[in-house]
């Protein structure tokens, strides 16, 4: 079982400040990872898949990289909007298993 | 305009059964994969299950595998998940949502999501 782990748990930041968010995966899941953003009351968001594209009218503040067992989503310029919680999704080829990273929670400074 | 709403919530006791629907709009229904996947209260995200276009495809997550059955109605454009057997440990708000794969491309990612909806199992 491919086990993620976010850090950090919680990310404070700076309204226009730049924040980057780590996911890691306990195996290789190749480009197959997605962030998602959730706000209270809220479903998720999808944000970003395939590790780096950008989902339908995310801004472009919102980049993804990484392949494997590394991957970081970067805001690079937090709005007052982007305070949320963010996880990362992986899902491998055999057996299928879609898995969720715990979240990291960006709040304000 | 895409929208997923989920019914069937509730109330329900260890041991107990419950039915959840999704109502889904706005896109071909029959075109798309769609899963569950429920949050419990104030915790994370946990993917339950996916189900293809054609429902020849279905995968559990292994905490319901054998007590939980996906299923859809593409004339009625609507999923279901059956659950039986219901723990303590299910109780969580749980929402239907689309997949990425779309004419074979596989993606399995989750792009859009119902409101949810909220299962209780406690005596």
């Amino acid at each position: 079982e491919i086990v993620m782990t976010q850090s950090p748990a919680t990310l404070s930041v700076s309204p226009g400040e730049r924040g980057t968010l780590s996911c890691r995966a306990s195996q290789s899941v190749s480009s197959n990872l997605a962030w998602y953003q959730q706000k209270p009351g809220q479903a998720p968001r999808l944000l970003i898949y395939g590790a780096s594209t950008r989902a339908t009218g995310i801004p472009a503040r919102f980049s993804g990289s990484g392949s494997g067992t590394e991957f970081t989503l970067t805001i690079s310029s937090l709005q007052s909007e982007d305070f949320a919680v963010y996880y990362c999704q992986q899902y491998n080829n055999w057996p299928r298993r879609f898995t969720f990273g715990p979240g990291t929670k960006v709040d304000i400074k | 305009e895409v929208q997923l709403v989920e019914s069937g919530g509730g109330l329900v006791q260890p041991g107990g059964s419950l039915r959840l629907s999704c109502a889904a709009s706005g896109f071909i229904f029959n075109t798309y994969s769609m899963n569950w996947v429920r949050q419990a209260p104030g915790k994370g995200l946990e993917w339950v299950s996916y189900i293809s276009s054609s429902s020849t495809t279905i995968y559990y997550a292994d905490s319901v595998k054998g007590r939980f059955i996906i299923s859809r109605d593409n004339a009625k454009n609507s999923l279901y998940l059956q659950m039986n057997s219901l723990r303590a440990e299910d109780t969580a708000l749980y929402y239907c949502a689309r997949d990425l794969t779309f004419g074979g491309v596989i993606a399995h990612y989750f792009d859009y999501w119902g409101q949810g909806t909220l299962v209780t199992v406690s005596s």
